[in-house]
């Protein structure tokens, strides 16, 4: 079975251009969540998909940030205009339903350099 | 503050000793998680103990809970330097009140040395 993947691996911007990530979920996989952490800090939750929806959005930092999970597979993160401190790893997750609050499974992760 | 703050924040070691790292939390949980990451690689999750739960092993891994002090350790037993990483503790709360994300602590970073 494939893991989670993310693409793409690693990316270097400079401030005020767009990046666009993306995340493709195990399959079968409802929930899917992006976290990021920045310069060796917490990981930090971003947002919570169940299917095509968002669940819990409470995570984002600013309107900068948009998220979406067309069809309810795979999931993109936008970052327009990427800032500086928007430099950082971010992960992506998927576990599946019915949700048991239990293991969520990450991929590798995207590493943003905003210079 | 944060939930799922670890201590101590660096670890070094060497090759066959034993590795312990504590997490504290705040608010009530169903479970919390340890998670490991390799340098520039993604998450690997390592166990998880469920509220009503007080000990866990899995190989080398020993987890505990306390909830009365809100507070968990992980103990990875005569390391490997294949265990250099960040690991990580997560809670987790209900899925109703919280949409079952995780809580991160800033991690422990785990160095052994060969």
């Amino acid at each position: 079975e494939a893991g989670v993947t993310q693409f793409p691996s690693h990316s270097v911007i400079e401030k005020g251009q767009t990046v666009t990530l993306r995340c493709d979920p195990i399959s079968g996989h409802d929930n899917l969540y992006w976290y990021r952490r920045v310069m060796g800090k917490e990981i930090k939750f971003l947002l919570h998909f169940v299917k095509e929806s968002k669940q819990d959005e409470s995570g984002m930092p600013n309107n900068r940030f948009l998220a979406e999970r067309t069809g309810g597979t795979y999931s993109t993160l936008k970052v327009q205009p990427a800032e500086l401190e928007d430099s950082g790893v971010y992960f992506c997750a998927s576990s599946p339903r019915p949700y048991t609050i239990g293991t969520q499974y990450f991929g590798p992760g995207t590493r943003l350099l905003v210079l | 503050s944060q939930q799922g703050e670890e201590d101590p924040q660096a670890l070094s070691i060497q090759e066959g000793e034993n590795a312990t790292m504590n997490c504290s939390y705040k608010t009530s949980i169903n479970n919390l998680q340890w998670y490991r990451q390799n340098s520039g690689r993604g998450l690997v999750h390592l166990i998880l103990i469920r509220s009503n739960e007080r000990e866990k092993h899995s190989g080398r891994l020993r987890v505990t809970l306390d909830t009365s002090k809100k507070s968990s350790s992980l103990l990875i037993t005569a390391s490997r330097a294949a265990d250099t990483a960040s690991y990580f503790c997560a809670t987790a709360r209900g899925i109703y009140n919280q949409g079952g994300k995780l809580i991160f602590g800033q991690g422990t970073e785990l160095s052994v040395k060969p």
